[in-house]
């Protein structure tokens, strides 16, 4: 974990809300991945950027979801209106040296 | 986008045995990885082999990789109860820099 820090590490909300998941990467990576976990369905690759830039959003489960990375340091998914079914928790990862990643504790949203 | 599939789906051995963990894939890769998760915390790389290599050991574990049957074990020697978690590979191919994750074995190991 030591390589990634996200924030918050839990967040409670109801649905309809705004929620924004933070993604502070130590430096010198190349990749950043987003991803979410459920019991249902495993380990979902939601986006993922190579140098700053996203690369292939594909796994982004609907337009509700959005994810930025100004800078090599910090990376946002947003989740605007959130749902029940948004419910997991949500994992940012980078990749340095090339294929081996690093995980972040993660953050388990619960939307009521 | 699950490629892999590991079995069992949980294994439940006292602690002093050994525990061995298989993952099958679907499509040709660049290596195959182990990733171990604990109860509530992110996943943490164990070991990684190239599709050229047929085993590799680190420490108390040692990876074997069969790419003509497209599968992998991984084996836990002399268990210890901090070893107790998800087990995950994930295999990586062509230029793509994603990781192709099977769903997990789940590990416990009893004292």
């Amino acid at each position: 974990d030591a390589g990634v820090i996200q924030s918050p590490r839990h967040e409670v909300t109801e649905m309809g809300q705004e929620v924004t998941l933070r993604c502070k990467p130590i430096s010198g990576h190349d990749y950043l991945f987003w991803y979410r976990q459920t019991m249902m369905r495993g380990l979902e690759l939601l986006i993922y950027f190579n140098n700053n830039v996203p690369i292939d959003d594909s796994g982004m489960p609907e337009d509700r979801f959005s994810a930025k990375m100004p800078n090599a340091s910090f990376s946002t998914l947003k989740i605007q209106p959130s749902e029940p079914r948004d419910s997991a928790v949500y994992f940012c990862a980078i990749a340095y040296p090339r294929d081996t990643q690093y995980f972040g504790p993660g953050t388990r949203l619960t939307v009521l | 986008s699950q490629q892999g599939e590991e079995d069992p789906q949980a294994l439940s051995i006292q602690e002093g045995e050994n525990a061995t963990m298989n993952c099958s894939y679907k499509t040709s890769i660049n290596n195959l990885q182990w990733y171990r998760q604990n109860s509530g915390r992110g996943l943490v790389h164990l070991i990684l082999i190239r599709s050229n290599e047929r085993e590799k050991h680190s420490g108390r574990l040692r990876v074997t990789l069969d790419t003509s049957k497209k599968s992998s074990s991984l084996l836990i020697t002399a268990s210890r109860a901090a070893d107790t978690a998800s087990y995950f590979c994930a295999t990586v191919w062509g230029s793509n820099y994603q990781l192709i994750w099977g769903a997990g074995t789940k590990l416990i190991i009893k004292p």
